[in-house]
């Protein structure tokens, strides 16, 4: 079973902050990582996507990836109330995507 | 990006009855998934749907209770089949394309159907 880990949360942050989301895999010949955003009653939407190590930036976010130890971050800075949503971490398989089951962030004002 | 829409958004089904879920995507893809969301849960593949062969299906998800069809690239269906209350849940449709000069294939989702099984 290829198992793709995140903390669930919620994980609390201030407004401006930055706030650092973790997810780890078991699948050590894993090529392909995206973090996908998904406010409540709405789909997944993917805001970025890594796959080589090291970081990866993208306006307030940056990925980054390890793949020795496995595992992917995403980081937000200067978070705002509109970044509140569940984050879902997903590593590309064979054809789909394997989700994790996601980190709910709260960007309190 | 690729425009995927679904029919319909949200059911209320009684046990034993079966609902057929419509995915609709404004241009030829080859591959098309099917999710499914539980409540608090993530994301689960069901199945893969390639045009013109049978679907694949991942572990723990027959083709006697979700049948798949795609008849074309830009059309599939799902069925779920002899509903019980465990199979309330979100249906997600997804389709793998990429974007013009992107050197990544990005995976697109539909609004997805509310399905409750009473």
């Amino acid at each position: 079973q290829k198992e793709v880990e995140q903390n669930s949360g919620p994980l609390s942050v201030p407004e401006g902050a930055i706030a650092s989301l973790n997810c780890t895999y078991s699948d050590r010949g894993s090529q392909s990582f995206f973090w996908y955003r998904q406010y409540s009653g709405k789909s997944p939407e993917l805001i970025m996507f890594i796959y080589s190590n090291g970081d990866k930036e993208d306006g307030r976010f940056t990925a980054q990836l390890n793949k020795a130890s496995q595992y992917v971050s995403l980081l937000i800075r200067d978070s705002q109330p509109s970044d509140s949503a569940t984050y879902l971490c997903a590593v590309g398989a064979r054809y789909a995507l394997n989700f994790g089951k996601g980190t709910s962030l709260l960007v309190t004002p | 990006s690729a425009v995927i829409s679904q029919k319909p958004s949200r059911d209320i089904c009684q046990r034993g009855t079966s609902l057929t879920i419509q995915c609709q995507v404004d241009s030829q893809v080859t591959m098309m998934f099917w999710y499914r969301q539980q409540p608090g849960q993530s994301l689960t593949l069901i199945a893969t749907a390639n045009q013109g062969s049978e679907a694949t299906y991942e572990s723990g998800f027959v083709i006697d209770k979700f049948p798949i069809s795609r008849p074309n690239l830009t059309f599939s269906t799902l069925t779920v089949s002899n509903m019980s209350p465990e199979d309330s849940s979100i249906y997600l449709c997804s389709v793998e394309a990429r974007l013009y000069l992107a050197d990544y294939n990005e995976q697109f989702f539909g609004p997805g159907t509310r399905l409750t099984v009473l």
